[in-house]
């Protein structure tokens, strides 16, 4: 695709509820990235994919926080039994080189509300 | 937690003026790199600068970097309401895969 896709847009869940949030990299990027924006913050950083290998994950907040990217392409961010204090923008991010992630290209983001 | 600190959070000026944000990192890096999100977006690339370089200038952007104290300035001449966002430094972290982390951002805002 011409940019990266996130989906959906904005997801309300109910406190408890698991979620899934959908990204959909620049086609051929290697490196996806994932963050966590709260309301007047800078994004930080959850979790690092290159291609499907999981390389990084030391910033996923809690065992509720799952993310995958079997094929190296498509990324899913899963959060189970969500709590208010997940209620935030999820950024995913995608780059061409592994070796110098030198200019990210980010999607619109997932606000998440938790009820 | 967070790599860097931009300075000031907020900045508000006239259009025409120059917006002079920096940004302060703690760990040796490959490149820093500086973002612009406008309200409700996602963040959007606008200049990088190696950690071998001390200034590279874009358009209106100038970005000044010394690693000695670990800190970066972004400019942006002659300002205009368009310029109106949320701005961030990031850096890519020296070894390993690079990982990319950001500040916590200068809002400007650019008065017509």
């Amino acid at each position: 695709g011409a940019g990266v896709s996130q989906s959906p847009r904005y997801k309300v869940a109910k406190r408890g509820q698991d979620v899934a949030l959908r990204c959909d990299p620049i086609s051929g990027h290697v490196s996806l990235f994932w963050y966590q924006q709260a309301l007047g913050q800078g994004p930080e950083f959850l979790t690092y994919f290159q291609n499907e290998a999981q390389l990084d994950k030391s910033g996923l907040p809690s065992d509720r926080f799952f993310a995958e990217r079997p094929e190296g392409s498509v990324s899913t961010l899963k959060i189970q039994r969500t709590q208010q204090e997940d209620s935030a923008v999820y950024l995913c991010a995608s780059s061409s080189n592994s070796r110098s992630n030198e200019k990210l290209f980010f999607g619109s983001g997932t606000q998440l509300s938790v009820l | 937690s967070q790599q860097g600190e931009e300075d000031p959070q907020a900045l508000s000026i006239q259009e025409g003026e120059n917006a002079t944000m920096n940004c302060s990192y703690k760990t040796s890096i490959n490149n820093l790199q500086w973002y612009r999100q406008n309200s409700g977006r996602g963040l959007v690339h606008l200049i990088l600068i190696r950690s071998n370089e001390r200034e590279k200038h874009s358009g209106r952007l100038r970005v000044t970097l010394d690693t000695s104290k670990k800190s970066s300035s972004l400019l942006i001449t002659a300002s205009r309401a368009a310029d109106t966002a949320s701005y961030f430094c990031a850096t890519a972290q020296s070894g390993g895969y690079q990982k990319v982390t950001f500040g916590i951002g200068t809002k400007l805002q650019v008065i017509p």
